[in-house]
């Protein structure tokens, strides 16, 4: 199993500021994800980041807005850039190694743009 | 400490059969509760969300129920399609809708 911790796991932010969101994983995993859960919405996938490759966006998501860092295979971190109230969400990252049964979860990171 | 359950863990039908996926929770103080779709070496698509206040909800084919009280959720796929095999997640948060806890999968290969 992997286990996975994010930071923050909350935060209040000032429009047009960015946040950074950390997402650590306790072994080495080559796919990771992150997503965002905005207030009433389903969760919905922002991007995948594989180690040594550019991170591939979903549709709706660019990444001037969203920039995701992969240095390494433990490590991955997503920038919300020039917030908006629009942008208050959850922040999820999750791992795997390919197969849903080796899919993990972090605990979230709560934003809240004001 | 919730614990999210699927049953069954793998399925396979032919084409055209309606199908029903379950997945158990034990702590109904649940915000929402969500079936997802993977597909290998993909993230999650998200297919139905489901509000703690509401019973039900529709997509297309899909049709998702939720009993609080008892700590279920069925998801009916109705006319399986080939393009329907996948593995099927539901996931529940807690009640300040964050922590989400995911169920293991149902692993579904519909036949042509």
């Amino acid at each position: 199993s992997a286990v996975i911790s994010q930071k923050p796991s909350r935060d209040i932010c000032q429009r047009g500021t960015s946040l950074t969101i950390q997402c650590q994983v306790d072994s080495q995993v080559t796919m990771m994800f992150w997503y965002r859960q905005q207030p009433g919405q389903s969760l919905t996938l922002i991007a995948t980041a594989n180690q040594g490759s550019e991170a591939t966006y979903e549709s709706g998501f660019v990444i001037d807005k969203f920039p995701i860092s992969r240095p390494n295979l433990t490590f991955s971190t997503l920038t919300v850039s020039n917030m908006s109230p629009e942008d208050s969400s959850i922040y999820l990252c999750s791992v795997g190694q390919g197969g849903p049964e080796t899919q993990y979860f972090g605990p979230g990171t709560r934003l809240l743009v004001l | 400490k919730q614990e999210v359950t699927q049953i069954p863990a793998a399925l396979s039908v032919p084409e055209g059969e309606n199908l029903v996926l379950n997945c158990s929770f034990t702590d109904s103080a649940i915000y929402n509760l969500q079936w997802f779709r993977q597909d290998p070496g993909k993230g999650l698509t998200s297919l139905l969300l489901i509000q703690s206040s509401q019973r039900e909800q529709t997509s297309g084919r899909l049709n998702a129920s939720l009993d609080k009280s008892s700590g279920r959720s069925t998801l009916y796929i109705a006319a399986s399609q080939p393009g329907d095999s996948a593995t099927y997640l539901c996931a529940v948060t807690d009640n300040y809708g964050q922590n989400f806890v995911f169920g293991p999968g149902t692993r579904l290969s519909v036949l042509p």
